[in-house]
């Protein structure tokens, strides 16, 4: 059975760094094909994908968010953490993560987000 | 970016109904297209991926179909559970692009 779970603080100030943990089981971020993702939904707003982290250490970033996010993982602890400098009240939201499958296509790999962690709530507020 | 743009926005159908939701991606993006599931409070389901592919698990009236920039998901014979918020997803090109999403009402 996949798991992930989502953990960090739930208020965070605003011009404060964001870091958040997901934990997971069922599968190895060490396999080939495997990734772990992060989405963000915002209050009355639709998903918003923000960074991606392969199994190689690949490492992939929202375009409007690059200059805020950091992706890592740790494989031995079966996590992955997030990490958004500047937070601002528009931050505010709920924060998933998620497991990356990939299928080999022709000609290109298909992606997919094939299980997800029960989401955090992050408010920005001073 | 690839923009996503689903439509309609939001939904009301009946029990036993049958719905389709379309979304078109503003660049082919082959097949690369995911179908999710969200309620609020929920982990977001995947319903489909590569456009038509169902996700083991899956009610099989769910469908997906399209390649290129225009997709559609149908789902048919609604069921309670079917109620819910629905997102298409590129996953052809960084970033993976969200449609704004479906709400599917209880009419």
């Amino acid at each position: 059975q996949i798991t992930l779970r989502e953990s960090g603080p739930t208020l965070v100030k605003p011009t404060e760094t964001l870091t958040l943990t997901c934990t997971f089981s069922g599968f190895s971020l060490s396999s080939s094909g495997m990734g772990v993702t992060w989405v963000r939904q915002s209050p009355g707003k639709a998903l918003e994908w923000l960074a991606l982290i392969y199994w190689d250490n690949d490492k992939r970033y929202s375009s409007s968010m690059k200059t805020r996010l950091t992706i890592t993982k740790d494989t031995s602890e079966n996590q992955v953490v997030l990490t958004m400098t500047n937070m601002d009240p528009a931050d505010t939201g709920t924060f998933f993560c998620a497991r990356v499958r990939m299928i080999r296509g022709v000609p290109m790999t298909y992606k997919f987000f094939d299980a997800w962690g029960q989401g955090t709530l992050v408010t920005v507020s001073s | 970016d690839i923009q996503m743009t689903q439509s309609p926005s939001s939904l009301s159908a009946s029990l036993g109904d049958r719905v389709t939701i379309t979304c078109r991606a503003g660049h082919s993006i082959s097949s690369h297209l995911n179908w999710y599931q969200h309620k609020s409070g929920k982990a977001p389901d995947l319903l489909i991926y590569s456009a038509s592919t169902l996700q083991s698990g899956v009610p099989s009236r769910f469908s997906g179909s399209g390649s290129g920039t225009d997709f559609t998901l149908t789902i048919t014979n609604l069921q309670p559970d079917d109620f819910a918020t629905y997102y298409c997803q590129q996953s052809y090109r960084v970033p993976y692009t969200f449609g704004q999403g479906t709400i599917l009402e209880f009419k």
